[in-house]
């Protein structure tokens, strides 16, 4: 078993629709989670972080963690055409490995 | 302005030569990281350094070799024996006090020709 598991998708959505995202991973040492965005043929960039179970808002986007069912969420209400990208979770235990463990990403298209 | 760049954007590469990829940060952050990206396969790391002098193999070093002489640089060396190199490779840092967020440069686009 993989430790980050991500469906590639793809997924097609209409402009506005609300879009989940998911990850499930197998390593109870993972405190950091986070969320990159990656446009086509451009370096991935930093969208959201969570540290503890619950939810995490910011704009239009929500972070969702369930550690005990090690499930990680991304929520984007009111999706847009510029949303249209590859959305990769990423993990990390913390202590002094400074790795993160990524997902294979799910390539997301809004249609306007 | 800060960030991570990453050179050349495109390289072509003929089957039996080596060929190096430039990554250079000026985020003053002591890790630096290296990860191919296929399709379908998400990021997979090749190389990481945690402080100068010093770098540890990734999930897939094999027929891949970097230094780390100056902390702003992590240059990643294709070399003949690594069969299938064509991919997109991705050069990151990352404070080792903010351990949340990696920055990544823009990529270099590897093919064989």
């Amino acid at each position: 078993q993989k430790e980050v598991e991500q469906d590639p998708g793809p997924l097609s959505v209409p402009e506005g629709a609300i879009v989940s995202l998911n990850c499930t991973y197998s390593n109870s040492a993972f405190q950091y989670f986070m969320w990159y965005r990656q446009y086509s043929r451009k370096g991935p960039e930093l969208l959201m972080y969570t540290y503890s179970s619950g939810n995490k808002e910011d704009g239009r986007f929500t972070a969702q963690v369930d550690k005990s069912s090690k499930y990680i969420s991304l929520f984007i209400r009111d999706s847009q055409p510029s949303d249209s990208a590859t959305y990769l979770c990423a993990m990390d235990s913390g202590g002094s490995n400074y790795k993160l463990t990524f997902g294979k990403g799910t390539l997301l298209t809004v249609n306007p | 302005d800060g960030g991570i760049t990453q050179s050349p954007k495109y390289l072509f590469r003929k089957e039996g030569q080596n060929v190096t990829l430039s990554c250079e940060q000026n985020l003053n952050h002591d890790a630096m990281y290296w990860y191919r990206q296929d399709p379908g396969q998400g990021l997979r790391l090749i190389y990481y350094s945690q402080i100068v002098n010093d770098f540890q193999k990734g999930d897939i070093a094999e027929g891949y070799s970097v230094s780390r002489e100056k902390k702003e640089s992590f240059p990643l060396t294709v070399t003949s024996a690594q069969k299938n190199p064509t991919a997109f490779y991705l050069c990151a840092s990352m404070a080792r006090d903010l351990i949340t967020e990696a920055f990544f440069g823009q990529g270099t686009r590897l093919t064989v020709v």
